[in-house]
């Protein structure tokens, strides 16, 4: 098993949809959570970064955190055809190496 | 955040050949981490580069394979050695800020070996 889990896609929404994004993961003892965007052809951009459980948001994006189930989620408002990209999620126990999901591709059609 | 650049942006190389990509920063940092990208597959960390000491190579990567300087706290390299096509990925480059337990990467080197 994986120590995180991530649906690869692809995820295909209209314009305007609330789209949600999520990641499972096995070790307990991550603490730091954070989300990725990845455009084709580039380096991975920090999004979201969460500490412990909770939600933080930022504009039309909402990150979720729930440490008793071991499970987070990204959740876009008002997807736009610019949000279309691969969103990684990402977590570790606090500066130590980062562990990846595989990835979500997300296509936004107008 | 910082900026990072990294080169060469992509390269096509021959079989048994080395490539030697570069990372630059925009700002002092201590640690700067190298990863793979696989086509379908999640980032995995090769190694984790800090100045004045040896790199630190995660398992399944040696350092004759994939050897590492790191000369001063704005620079680093990465060589990927005796090439073959099952090297070919993306290589990125990334740096933590210390303060926050944040990573930001460079955009990548797209190396395809034939």
């Amino acid at each position: 098993q994986k120590e995180v889990e991530q649906d690869p896609g692809p995820l295909s929404v209209p314009e305007g949809a609330i789209v949600s994004l999520n990641c499972t993961y096995s070790n307990s003892a991550f603490q730091y959570f954070m989300w990725y965007r990845q455009y084709s052809r580039k380096g991975p951009e920090l999004l979201m970064y969460t500490y412990s459980s909770g939600n933080k948001e930022d504009g039309r994006f909402t990150a979720q955190v729930d440490k008793s189930s071991k499970y987070i989620s990204l959740f876009i408002r008002d997807s736009q055809p610019s949000d279309s990209a691969t969103y990684l999620c990402a977590m570790n126990t606090g500066f130590q190496k980062l562990v990846f999901g595989t990835g979500t591709r997300l296509l936004v059609s107008p | 955040s910082a900026v990072i650049s990294q080169k060469p942006s992509r390269d096509i190389c021959q079989r048994g050949t080395s490539l030697t990509i570069q990372c630059q920063v925009d700002s002092q940092v201590t640690m700067m981490f190298w990863y793979r990208q696989q086509p379908g597959q999640s980032l995995t960390l090769i190694a984790t580069a800090n100045q004045g000491s040896e790199a630190t190579y995660e398992s399944g990567f040696v350092i004759d394979k994939f050897p590492i300087s790191r000369p001063n706290l704005t620079f680093s390299t990465l060589t990927v050695s005796n090439m073959s096509p099952e090297d070919s990925s993306i290589y990125l480059c990334s740096v933590e800020d210390s303060s926050y337990n944040e990573q930001f990467f460079g955009p990548g080197t797209r190396l395809t070996v034939l």
